[in-house]
């Protein structure tokens, strides 16, 4: 099992759509979780981390649920300019810091 | 700012050849950075973690005589692929890690022809 699993896509969307991408991680100790976003070919980009209060900036929303394991993004009021891949991403550490597993991303298409 | 870059962005070699890629940390030092290597439509996996001073960390599966690292200043950590070859064609990536966070460099695209 891999240690971060997403649903490859790709997701194919109108604009102004909302779009929730889900992830499971298999370590129950992993302590820090966040979201990346890449452009193809490019480098990964922090979008958010992942609080388990649940987190919220602007568009995008950001859900922990420790018990299943599970991490969720939801993009609201989606734009042209939020297709890329997005990474689900976990610190499997007590420590801050430290490497980072990365899922295999979920590949949006926003279409106007 | 916390900004990481990588040198180079691109390079094409023929099979049997070493190939060194820097990866620089320019305003800030850092004790730790990364490698990581993506090949298409997958993840990006973690290669080995640089230390600055000290050997680094292989992660398992990773031959340590292949991919040399060496990080022997608090800017500059370098990545040279030994006797490459065609299956280690890959998007090769480093990150510095700043106050518990790690900034990733923009990536070299390694060709092994």
């Amino acid at each position: 099992r891999k240690e971060v699993e997403q649903d490859p896509g790709p997701f194919n969307v109108p604009e102004g759509a909302t779009v929730a991408f889900n992830c499971t991680y298999s370590n129950s100790a992993s302590q820090s979780f966040f979201w990346y976003r890449q452009d193809c070919r490019k480098e990964p980009k922090l979008l958010m981390s992942v609080y388990s209060s649940g987190n919220e900036d602007g568009r995008f929303t950001a859900q922990l649920n420790r018990a299943s394991q599970y991490i969720s993004l939801l993009i609201r009021d989606s734009k042209l300019s939020d297709s890329a891949t997005y990474l689900c991403v976990v610190n499997p550490s007590y420590n801050q810091g430290g490497k980072l597993i990365f899922g295999q991303g979920t590949e949006l298409s926003v279409k106007p | 700012g916390a900004v990481v870059s990588q040198h180079p962005s691109r390079v094409i070699c023929k099979s049997g050849t070493s190939v060194k890629i820097e990866c620089r940390s320019l305003d800030f030092q850092a004790t730790t950075m990364f490698w990581y290597r993506q090949f298409p439509k997958q993840s990006l996996m973690l290669m080995a973690t640089s230390n600055e001073g000290s050997k680094a960390t292989y992660e398992q599966g990773v031959e340590k005589d292949k991919f040399l690292i060496n990080h022997a200043s608090l800017t500059l950590s370098t990545l040279t692929v030994t006797s490459a070859h065609p299956e280690d064609s890959s998007f090769y990536i480093c990150s510095a890690e700043k106050d518990w966070r790690q900034y990733f460099g923009p990536g070299t695209r390694l060709l092994v022809l």
